[in-house]
C-alpha cells in the first residue's frame, strides 16, 4: 500500500494563479482532511470529508475549494493565490475519524 | 475553549538519557488524545491513541500515559534516530447536533538526541 499520496510536492504561484493539489489514498479510508501546516501556528483544518460526495468546511475554508467524487481522491483547489497560502499542506485519510494517516505534504509559496 | 499546550517547546537529550514531554489540554469532553512523530519535510505519523484517564500505550522506547487534564509521553534511553517533533492533538465529543469535533494540535515539542 502507498498510504496517502500528495502531488506535487513543491510549487511556485504568482499571486493570482489558481492550481490543484492532488490527494489520494488506497487504504480505502471514508474520512479524508487537508490541513496546512504554519510556523508558530499548528496545524489547521481547511476542509474534511466524511464519504464520496460529502464535504464540509474546517477552520480555515476561506480561498480553497474541494471536491470528493470517489473514496480515493480529495483534491484541493486554491483559487486566486494570495501571498497568505504560501504553507505547508497535508492530506490526510481515516478509517473512523480517529487516528489519521498523512501524506508526504507539498509546500506552496505564493509571490 | 478548547485548547492544547505542549512544553517544552524543545528539548535536547543524550543518548539513553530518558525524559518525558507534556501535553495540557482543556477539552468539553475528552473523545481521543492522539500523539504523533512528524519528521523534518515529512507528514505527522501517528503514534498512540488515549481515551480515557490511568490508559497507558507503549511502543518501542515510547510510553504514553493519560490524566483528565494532561498527557506524558516518555522517552526511555532515546537513541538518535528519535529525534523528531511530537504532536500532541484532541479530540472532544459529538457536539449536540451530532457530529465529530474535529482534532486540536498543540505545536509540538522538538526533541534533538545527541550520540
Amino acid at each position: 500500500n502507498a498510504g496517502v499520496t500528495q502531488t506535487p510536492k513543491f510549487r511556485i504561484l504568482k499571486i493570482g494563479q489558481s492550481m490543484t493539489l492532488q490527494c489520494t489514498q488506497d487504504m480505502n479510508h471514508n474520512y479524508m482532511y487537508w490541513y496546512r501546516q504554519d510556523p508558530g501556528m499548528g496545524l489547521k483544518l481547511i476542509y474534511y470529508s466524511v464519504g464520496a460526495g460529502i464535504t464540509d468546511k474546517g477552520e480555515v475554508p476561506n480561498g480553497y475549494n474541494v471536491s470528493r467524487s470517489t473514496t480515493e481522491d480529495f483534491p484541493l483547489r486554491l483559487e486566486l493565490a494570495a501571498p497568505s497560502q504560501t504553507s505547508v499542506y497535508f492530506c490526510a485519510s481515516s478509517p473512523r475519524d480517529t487516528e489519521a494517516f498523512f501524506g508526504q505534504g507539498t509546500r506552496l509559496t505564493v509571490v | 475553549e478548547d485548547q492544547v499546550t505542549q512544553s517544552p517547546e524543545a528539548l535536547r537529550l543524550q543518548e539513553g538519557e530518558s525524559s518525558s514531554l507534556n501535553c495540557s489540554y482543556t477539552v468539553s469532553g475528552l473523545r481521543g488524545l492522539f500523539w504523533y512523530r512528524q519528521d523534518p519535510g515529512k507528514g505527522p505519523e501517528f503514534l498512540f491513541t488515549l481515551y480515557s484517564a490511568g490508559e497507558e500505550k507503549e511502543k518501542e522506547r515510547l510510553k504514553a500515559t493519560l490524566t483528565k487534564k494532561e498527557s506524558f509521553l516518555h522517552i526511555t534511553a532515546p537513541k538518535p534516530e528519535d529525534s523528531a517533533t511530537y504532536l500532541c492533538a484532541v479530540q472532544s465529543r459529538r457536539d449536540n447536533a451530532g457530529n465529530n469535533r474535529k482534532l486540536i494540535w498543540g505545536l509540538g515539542t522538538s526533541l534533538a538526541v545527541n550520540p
